[in-house]
């Protein structure tokens, strides 16, 4: 069974950039969510995806999107890079009856 | 809005026992989940309760009563590995996978 991964694991953008982070799903999982960790915190929910389609957003700016293909990746897209953007970025695979099972995340960092 | 409170901090020694206790006031209730996630690393599920009452895992239990907005993770037995930040986290819907998480408790498990 193939776990969630995520890709960069690191990356470093200057503000105002944009950056696309990218997600595999575990195996036999058609929902997917993003998740923000700052250092020291809980992660808090940016999105989720079912279906090819936003199906649930939590507190965050538009500049904040997502795409889930067919075989059921995701990608999250920032744009505009702020300073408080830095974080630790964590996508999350589920389907009916299952817990979030999360990747290792990227760790994105605006100078 | 949602409100996770959790102890920042707890200490316990090997072969011991922690009880790490998770207060919740939210919009609605679909389940507590525990995660456990080690510096640098995803979350990992611990254990779900969405019933009143002690779901027990090997070493790990975990407690629910949904009339006090109260739960504990109960770990046993403390091993060294134990050493990690334990996160609760509310589901307050039912059509999305939203997880309202709180801050985490990092136990750090001495000799």
């Amino acid at each position: 069974e193939t776990g969630v991964t995520q890709s960069p694991t690191h990356l470093i953008k200057t503000r105002g950039q944009q950056v696309t982070l990218r997600c595999s799903s575990q195996s036999g999982h058609n929902t997917v969510s993003w998740y923000q960790q700052a250092l020291g915190q809980g992660p808090q929910f940016i999105f989720q995806y079912y279906r090819e389609e936003e199906n649930g957003r939590g507190n965050f700016p538009p500049r904040f999107s997502g795409l889930q293909f067919p075989n059921y990746s995701s990608e999250l897209n920032v744009n505009a890079l702020e300073l408080d953007d830095s974080a630790l970025y964590l996508c999350a695979s589920s389907s009916i009856n299952s817990p979030l099972h999360f990747g290792n995340g990227t760790r994105l960092t605006v100078t | 809005g949602q409100n996770i409170d959790q102890p920042t901090e707890m200490t316990a020694t090997e072969g011991a026992i922690v009880q790490i206790n998770c207060t919740y006031q939210t919009s609605g209730f679909n389940g507590l989940f525990w995660y456990q996630q080690h510096a640098g690393e995803a979350p990992t599920f611990l254990s779900y309760n969405v019933l009143d009452g002690l779901e027990e895992k090997g070493r790990f239990s975990s407690f629910l009563s949904r009339s006090k907005g109260y739960s504990y993770l109960l770990l046993k037995e403390l091993q060294m590995k134990d050493s990690a930040s334990y996160l609760c986290a509310v589901r307050d819907g039912l059509g999305d996978y939203k997880l309202s998480f709180g801050a985490g408790t990092t136990v750090t498990v001495r000799a």
